[in-house]
C-alpha cells in the first residue's frame, strides 16, 4: 500500500531555472509532510518539512506547497543549482497519543540540474 | 563527528549466514528507526525504538530479522540465515521526541548487504 507517491522517477532542469518535484499521499491523516535529499553513497539528509494545516513553508531557494484537498504536495526550487542533483524523497508522519510515529517515503525523484 | 552511525559500511556475505548491523544513534536522541532500502526505492520502514521499548515492527520484519537497543544507545539489527532477497541499503536513523514537530529523522550513511 503505496501511501506516499511519487509519480516522476527522474526530471532534468537547466541551471537557474525552477525545479518542480511532486508527491501524493493518500492517507488523510498525515500531520507533517517533509522532504529529504539523499546522495549516493550518502543517508538522506532533512530539507524541509511542511504541517498539514499549513499550506506554504519556504526555507531560502527551497518551498514546500502542500494542497490538502487534492492530497497533493510540492517541492519548488529556485534557482536551481549542480548541487541540488540527487534524489528527493517525499515522506509523511502521522502523529498519535503517543507522538510522532514512523515516516512514510515514496520511492523517490532522481533530479539532474544541467550546468 | 556526532551523527548517527553505522557498521559496518558493507557486508557480503553467502546465503545461509547471520550478519549483524550496529547503529550508534545522536547521543541525545531517544528513538531510534531502522528502515531498508532497495534499488528504485525509498526507504521502506522496519521497526523503531523508543529508548529500549520496540515500538513498532512492520511485517516486512520477518521472523528471521531482530532489532535490539538494550540500553536505549545504540542499537542492532540481526539477520539469520540470510537469503539473496535480503541484500539491500539497511538504514538507521534517530530522532530526539521533543524535536518531532517536524518529524525529522537523522540518518547514518546505511550498511549494504550483499547476499551471495
Amino acid at each position: 500500500d503505496q501511501q506516499v507517491k511519487q509519480n516522476s522517477p527522474s526530471l532534468s532542469v537547466q541551471e537557474g531555472r525552477i525545479s518542480i518535484l511532486n508527491c501524493d499521499y493518500t492517507n488523510s491523516m498525515f500531520d507533517y509532510f517533509l522532504w529529504y535529499k539523499k546522495y549516493p553513497a550518502e543517508g538522506p539528509t532533512f530539507l524541509i518539512s511542511i504541517s498539514s494545516i499549513k499550506d506554504k513553508n519556504e526555507d531560502g531557494r527551497f518551498t514546500v506547497f502542500l494542497n490538502k484537498s487534492a492530497k497533493h504536495l510540492s517541492l519548488h526550487i529556485v534557482p536551481s543549482q549542480p548541487g541540488d542533483s540527487a534524489v528527493y524523497f517525499c515522506a509523511a508522519i502521522r502523529r498519535n497519543s503517543g507522538g510522532y510515529q514512523k515516516v512514510t517515503f515514496g520511492i523517490g525523484t532522481k533530479l539532474q540540474v544541467i550546468p | 563527528d556526532t551523527g548517527v552511525s553505522q557498521d559496518p559500511r558493507h557486508k557480503i556475505t553467502k546465503r545461509g549466514q547471520n550478519v549483524t548491523f550496529r547503529c550508534d544513534p545522536i547521543s541525545e536522541h531517544n528513538r531510534l528507526y531502522w528502515y531498508r532500502q532497495t534499488l528504485g526505492q525509498g526507504p521502506e520502514f522496519l521497526t523503531y525504538f523508543q529508548n529500549e521499548a520496540q515500538l513498532e515492527k512492520s511485517r516486512l520484519l520477518s521472523d528471521r530479522f531482530s532489532a535490539e537497543r538494550p540500553k536505549g544507545s545504540f542499537s542492532t539489527l540481526e539477520i539469520q540465515r540470510t537469503e539473496q532477497g535480503d541484500s539491500a541499503m539497511y538504514l538507521c536513523a534517530s530522532s530526539l521526541l521533543a524535536h518531532t514537530g517536524t518529524g525529522e529523522l537523522f540518518f547514518g550513511e546505511g550498511s549494504r548487504l550483499t547476499v551471495l
